[in-house]
């Protein structure tokens, strides 16, 4: 298929880690990303890896990018409750002619974290 | 500062009556896209356009339309808003197309629309 796919719905306890996974279809994908949407709020850039990439780490923020089983995570170290948000996963993705490249999203990822 | 700049954000309105959904960005971003978000579909977008005058179809442009006057303006217009129109749309824009790679997507804050 063509989809972008993540687990609907991660419940956590503050300090704790969370891990957000994504699987994507297209091997040929070069980056891969992920958002952050708080309640009422637009669509933030958390970070993004490119495809040649296995791990990137940003602060609390770490990606791990298994390309051989096309599955991206998204690790949050202690866990606060201002990070409880939607997380979408997204690739770039070629289109059909192959000379332009299109984002495919997930449905993304709804976080809670309990106090 | 950087902004992509949606208006309105919150909007009920009735079938049938033309509306507008005006967006900015203060980047001189050549690439500008709508989108619409909803529940269990995820984002999906719906007109892109690569420079002034230069606009095309995105995945989901039924009943919508857009125009690229300017390059900081890509206002989204609905004709005749339906029920089904009833969504939260996004506004984004880049400095160069999505086939450059790590090219950073600037998204406004979203305009809530319900057509009744």
């Amino acid at each position: 298929g063509e989809d972008v796919e993540q687990s609907l719905f991660l419940s956590v306890r503050e300090g704790d880690s969370s891990v957000i996974n994504c699987t994507y279809t297209d091997s040929s994908s070069t980056y891969l990303y992920w958002y952050k949407q708080e309640p009422g709020a637009g669509l933030q850039l958390l970070t993004y890896i490119f495809s040649n990439m296995d791990m990137k780490q940003d602060q609390r923020l770490t990606v791990l990018l298994n390309k051989k089983d096309k599955h991206l995570s998204l690790r949050i170290a202690d866990t606060q409750t201002g990070d409880s948000a939607i997380y979408f996963c997204a690739e770039k993705r070629a289109t059909h002619a192959g000379n332009n490249r299109k984002l495919i999203w997930g449905l993304g990822t709804s976080l809670a974290v309990n106090p | 500062e950087a902004q992509v700049t949606q208006n309105p954000r919150y909007l009920i309105t009735v079938t049938g009556k033309k509306l507008t959904v005006t967006c900015s960005q203060n980047m001189n971003h050549e690439y500008m896209s709508w989108y619409r978000q909803d529940p269990g579909l995820g984002l999906r977008q719906i007109y892109y356009s690569m420079n002034v005058e230069v606009t095309d179809k995105g995945d989901v442009p039924e009943g919508y339309k857009v125009s690229r006057k300017e390059k900081r303006n890509f206002p989204l217009i609905l004709e005749s808003p339906s029920p089904n129109q009833t969504s939260l749309y996004f506004c984004a824009s880049s400095l160069l197309p999505p086939r450059y790679s790590g090219n950073t997507i600037y998204f406004g804050e979203g305009s809530w629309l319900t057509v009744v």
